[in-house]
This record gives C-alpha cells, sequence and structure tokens, in this order.
C-alpha cells in the first residue's frame, strides 16, 4: 500500500500571501489530520478531517483553514501568512470509523513552508 | 487537558549500547493510547509502537521494548543494542478516547545519538 503523500514538498513564501498544501491519505483511510512542527513549539495538532468534516481542532488562528474531498484527499490553506508559520506541516492519515484517539495515525513526509 | 513531557532532549550513546527513553504523561481520561514515534532526518515520523491504558503488559518487539506502569505514568521505550540507524528523534504521544476523532499530543521529543 502506498503511504501518505505530501505536496509540495518545499514551498517559500513572502508574508501576506496564502498557501495551499495538499495530502492524500493511504488508500481506504478516511481520517486526516494535521499537525505543525516548529523548534519552539514542537508538535502540535491544527485539525482533523474525517468523511469530509471538520471532527476535531486545535488552537489555531482562523488563518488556518482546512477541507477534505469525496476522496479522502485533504487540503490545508493558511491565509495572511507570517514568519511564525515557517515549519513542517506533517498529514498523517487513518482508518478511524469511530471517534476516541485509538486509532494509529501514519504520517506523510511533511511540507517544510518557509515565509520570508 | 493532556500533557506529556520527556525531560530528555537528547542521548547519545555508542552502538551497541541500550538506549531508554522516558515518557510522562498527564490525562483525564480514564482510556486513552499511547504512542512512540521515530523521526529520522527526512522528516517523516514514523509510527514504532503503541499501548492501551487498559492493558499493562509489557511487551518486546524486535529490539524494541517498553515499560507501560499507570501508576506512575509513564510509558518509558528502549533500544536495545543500538545501531547507527537508530539516530532520530523519538516522540511519545497520547490521544483520549473521550476526544472527538484522533488529536495526538506529543511530548517534546528526545534526539538519540548513535555513534559507531
Amino acid at each position: 500500500k502506498a503511504g501518505v503523500t505530501q505536496t509540495p514538498r518545499y514551498l517559500i513564501k513572502t508574508r501576506g500571501q496564502q498557501v495551499t498544501l495538499s495530502c492524500s491519505p493511504i488508500s481506504g483511510h478516511r481520517s486526516v489530520s494535521w499537525y505543525q512542527q516548529t523548534p519552539g513549539q514542537g508538535l502540535q495538532f491544527l485539525f482533523e478531517y474525517f468523511s469530509e468534516t471538520q471532527r476535531n481542532k486545535g488552537n489555531f488562528p482562523g488563518r488556518f483553514s482546512g477541507r477534505q474531498f469525496s476522496n479522502s484527499r485533504s487540503e490545508m490553506n493558511v491565509s495572511t501568512l507570517e514568519l511564525g508559520d515557517s515549519a513542517l506541516y506533517l498529514c498523517a492519515s487513518s482508518s478511524s470509523r469511530t471517534s476516541g484517539g485509538r486509532d494509529t495515525q501514519y504520517f506523510g513526509p511533511g511540507t517544510r513552508l518557509t515565509v520570508l | 487537558a493532556q500533557k506529556v513531557t520527556q525531560a530528555q532532549t537528547e542521548i547519545s550513546v555508542v552502538e551497541k549500547e541500550d538506549v531508554t527513553l522516558d515518557c510522562v504523561y498527564e490525562t483525564r481520561d480514564t482510556t486513552y493510547y499511547l504512542f512512540w514515534y521515530k523521526q529520522p532526518p527526512s522528516g517523516e515520523l514514523v509510527f514504532l509502537i503503541r499501548r492501551n491504558s487498559f492493558d499493562e503488559q509489557n511487551e518486546i518487539s524486535g529490539r524494541y521494548s517498553w515499560n507501560f506502569q499507570k501508576s506512575t505514568s509513564s510509558f518509558n521505550f528502549t533500544i536495545t543494542a543500538s545501531q547507527v540507524v537508530d539516530s532520530a528523534v523519538y516522540f511519545c504521544a497520547l490521544s483520549e478516547a473521550k476526544a472527538a476523532g484522533n488529536k495526538l499530543t506529543f511530548g517534546g521529543g528526545t534526539r538519540v545519538l548513535v555513534k559507531p
């Protein structure tokens, strides 16, 4: 089975711009979660989508948004980029048919975003 | 709120030595799940092991073993006979059964350097 794929792998943007990151989950997985990793804050949960609905959300400003398509692929959007948004953005998928955190999440290689 | 603490920021060992990584967690949930992930320099988080809170049996899988002690809220991970390829950052993570969907709370990570 192919793993989680993320595109692009690297991205350079300037302050004020917006960016869209894409994630394709493992075939058959319906849950997609997004995480931000920075040296200062570590790994932080952004949000999770399941069957095209946001099921859980972390403590991030509204500039961070996402969506999921009927084929389970997900996109994450960050508007009005700030320098502090520079990070590795990781996507994870799980087969999760129910809530409750019991499913193992499998991660993609990440998108490294640099904001200048 | 849940919290995961990895007190060791970096561990350096010589090949073939054993390495034990400490993880302490906090949660109010009675049912939860604990994970260890490995992040090599490539950036992708690789799933290693998972433990349910209601199963305290400790196990060994190849060179990996773990010690889950509910009484002290600890979930320690040991690599036996370390190899250079084990050099990576290791993350302990927690998800709660009462949470909506899947949300992992990560510790700050422990960087392991295995020298030849």
